[in-house]
């Protein structure tokens, strides 16, 4: 069974700063990794996905973040954050075979962009 | 318009009473997804169906049913409901194995 783990539930960070969201995932099998972002009273939306390729991945709103096999993470990162990024954050992981397609959610991580 | 939209978009109940949630899609694809979102579990498949004939139960299906009407439809029934299944709820689509598309959400108050 596959399994995702944020490790921060909170991240309070002050405007251009930079921050990062952890996300580590347990799978035997290959996967398929992605971030959504969910606005206060909105729907989630994706920021990017890792599919196959270059481990780095660059998404919206000037996100990127990095896919490490050998440590099981695909940590999201922003180099200056804005007062609009304030949202929930939550890393999925998709399975490649058989079953494919079904996601399976981290817990979520509030991250709160401070004046 | 929204590809993925959901109805109603809030609802206040009572225990006991049959709810339906309703999804429908105008991006054409073949798979179909119910989750429910609590604060500091993220959100949690509830029923999963890959085409109109296929329907699967998610990892917490219990208390809940669906309705596959067509490819754009994909309907979420609580026969009998109760308090602990008030959450947001939220359907979504996709194509494939790659990115699911989400619908606004339906914020359910079971009372």
């Amino acid at each position: 069974a596959q399994s995702v783990t944020q490790l921060d539930s909170q991240v309070p960070v002050f405007e251009e700063a930079p921050v990062e969201l952890r996300c580590n995932y347990s799978s035997s099998v290959s996967v398929y990794l992605f971030w959504y972002v969910q606005y206060p009273n909105q729907g989630l939306q994706l920021l990017l996905k890792y599919l196959s390729g270059s481990t780095l991945v660059k998404g919206i709103n000037g996100f990127e973040a990095e896919f490490n096999k050998s440590q099981t993470s695909f940590h999201l990162r922003k180099p200056s954050v804005h007062i609009s990024d304030t949202a929930e954050y939550f890393c999925a992981v998709s399975v490649l075979y058989n079953q494919g397609g079904k996601l399976i959610f981290g817990q979520g991580t509030e991250l709160s962009v401070k004046p | 318009d929204a590809d993925v939209t959901q109805t109603p978009r809030n609802r206040i109940t009572k225990t006991g009473k049959r709810i339906m949630l309703e999804c429908s899609q105008t991006k054409g694809h073949d798979r179909m997804y119910w989750y429910r979102q609590d604060p500091g579990l993220g959100l949690r498949l509830i029923y999963y169906s890959f085409d109109v004939k296929d329907i699967n139960k998610g990892e917490i299906s219990d208390g809940y049913s669906v309705s596959r009407q067509a490819q754009a439809k994909f309907s979420l029934s609580l026969e009998s409901a109760i308090p602990n299944q008030t959450a947001l709820y939220f359907c979504a689509t996709s194509q494939g194995k790659g990115e699911q598309f989400f619908g606004p959400g339906t914020r359910l108050t079971v009372l």
